[in-house]
């Protein structure tokens, strides 16, 4: 079974440039969650998905930044304009369902840079 | 809110010793706990997990009990090898029980031989 695929694996960008994170989570999971792992820190939840709705983007900038999960499949992160604290691990996870039984798979994350 | 709060790293043994990270949270209701592990070069994986009182999670050796008269779950192994060098975090599923994770700050282990 493949696991939680994520791209890109790294990405250098200026501050107030733009950037696209891409995740194709395993296949028949429901649940999309999207984390932001700074260094020394422990993932925080961005945003959950169930199929293509949204469950919970409470920790969402939603200034700058945007999710999006068409057809319930692959989902794209946006950070629009970025800025030197967005610099981060970004991890995408999926899980079959949303309770404390269905287990999180985590991808192998985009780590950000932002200059 | 919600919160875990994991015990400072990085934690330095020796093959075999006896291996504790400690764990406490703070949560309203039944949170169910978790413990992540993150090998390096890796991504995170569960290791570890209970969902209600006095539960005990186990894999690898590793164990961990959900005691909620001292909101605990501090991870335990017998004897350390050097291949579970890597950073291990505690993390709850908040009382809703909706998958929101919320993770502690994680705990370097490294193991010497």
């Amino acid at each position: 079974e493949a696991g939680v695929a994520q791209s890109p694996r790294y990405k250098i960008i200026e501050k107030r440039q733009s950037v696209a994170f891409w995740c194709n989570p395993i296949s028949g999971h429901a649940t999309l969650y999207w984390y932001q792992q700074i260094l020394g820190q422990g993932p925080k939840l961005l945003i959950q998905f169930q199929n293509n709705g949204v469950v919970d983007d409470s920790q969402l900038p939603k200034d700058r930044f945007s999710a999006e999960r068409l057809k319930g499949v692959d989902s794209t992160l946006k950070i629009q304009p970025a800025k030197l604290e967005d610099s981060a691990v970004y991890l995408c996870a999926s899980s079959q369902g949303q309770g404390p039984t269905d287990t999180q798979y985590f991808g192998p994350g985009t780590r950000l840079t932002v200059l | 809110g919600d919160s875990v709060t994991q015990m400072e790293g990085p934690v330095t043994l020796s093959e075999e010793a006896f291996l504790t990270i400690n764990c406490t949270y703070t949560a309203t209701g039944y949170p169910s706990l978790f413990w992540y592990v993150q090998y390096p070069g890796e991504g995170l994986q569960l290791l570890l997990k209970a969902t209600k009182a006095d539960d005990k999670g186990s894999n690898k050796g590793f164990e961990a009990t959900y005691r909620k008269e001292t909101t605990s779950f501090h991870l335990e192994k017998g004897s350390v090898q050097v291949s579970d060098s890597a950073v291990y975090f505690c993390a709850l599923d908040g009382s809703s029980n909706t998958g929101k994770l919320i993770f502690g700050q994680g705990t370097t282990l490294q193991v010497k031989p």
